[in-house]
């Protein structure tokens, strides 16, 4: 049962300190998405990736985040220094998008809390 | 650009009764839309999508949509809800053809409850 899966699941840190979130896609999966998802905001695209390249990261504040593929059973998502509204529950997800729509597949989420 | 509008934030049903949760799109060409359900402290899960091909669509745990164009709807419905079926369930729209755009815009999602 191939899934999506998220390091760390929870993750409570203090203001200015730099958290770095993992994702492993599916095996085969070409494009990967990061989201975060507030009670305020809801779901909100922060980046993705096709073949390891960035295509949109708009949604992602430049001065702290950054999101890379190291390789292709990778994505990171580093954010230094953190702040309070930081704290969200983060999601990767993975398509595999040779066709024309894409279904995403959702990891379990790392929910950040920086205090 | 697309957008998703999901009408309630929150819908109680009570056990056995219909589930109809509603969602309106806005897009610039005809679109995909999905339907995800997150349970509590998980990951958003696929429902059901429609990709131009029929109309009504039937997905997992019972539910079905029907993608209306004239009503710019695609509203998600379930005969009789379940205990189990409680949880948050978001609207999701997509452009139709492929290229670079594979990003998918959510609605702000609908919390089910549902009572004994």
């Amino acid at each position: 049962d191939a899934r999506v899966t998220q390091t760390p699941r929870d993750k409570v840190t203090e203001m200015g300190q730099e958290v770095t979130m993992r994702c492993q896609p599916i095996l085969g999966h070409n494009t990967v998405f990061w989201y975060r998802q507030t009670m305020m905001q809801g779901l909100e695209l922060l980046a993705y990736f096709r073949n390891r390249a960035p295509l949109d990261d708009s949604g992602m504040p430049k001065d702290r985040f950054s999101a890379e593929m190291p390789d292709a059973t990778l994505a990171t998502l580093k954010i230094q220094p953190s702040e309070p509204r930081d704290s969200a529950v983060y999601f990767c997800a993975s398509a595999r998008t040779v066709q024309t729509y894409n279904e995403q597949f959702f990891g379990p989420g790392t929910r950040l809390t920086v205090l | 650009a697309q957008s998703v509008t999901q009408l309630g934030s929150h819908v109680s049903v009570s056990e056995g009764a219909l589930v109809l949760l509603r969602c309106n799109y806005s897009s610039s060409v005809p679109p995909y839309l999905f339907w995800y359900v997150q349970y509590p402290n998980q990951g958003l899960q696929l429902l059901l999508k429609y990709t131009s091909a029929a109309t009504l669509v039937k997905g997992i745990n019972g539910f079905e949509a029907e993608f209306k164009k004239s009503e710019t709807s695609f509203h998600l419905t379930k005969p009789s809800a379940h205990m189990s079926d409680a949880a948050e369930y978001f609207c999701a729209v997509s452009l139709s053809g492929g290229g670079s755009n594979y990003k998918l815009t959510f609605g702000k999602g609908t919390l089910l409850t549902v009572n004994p």
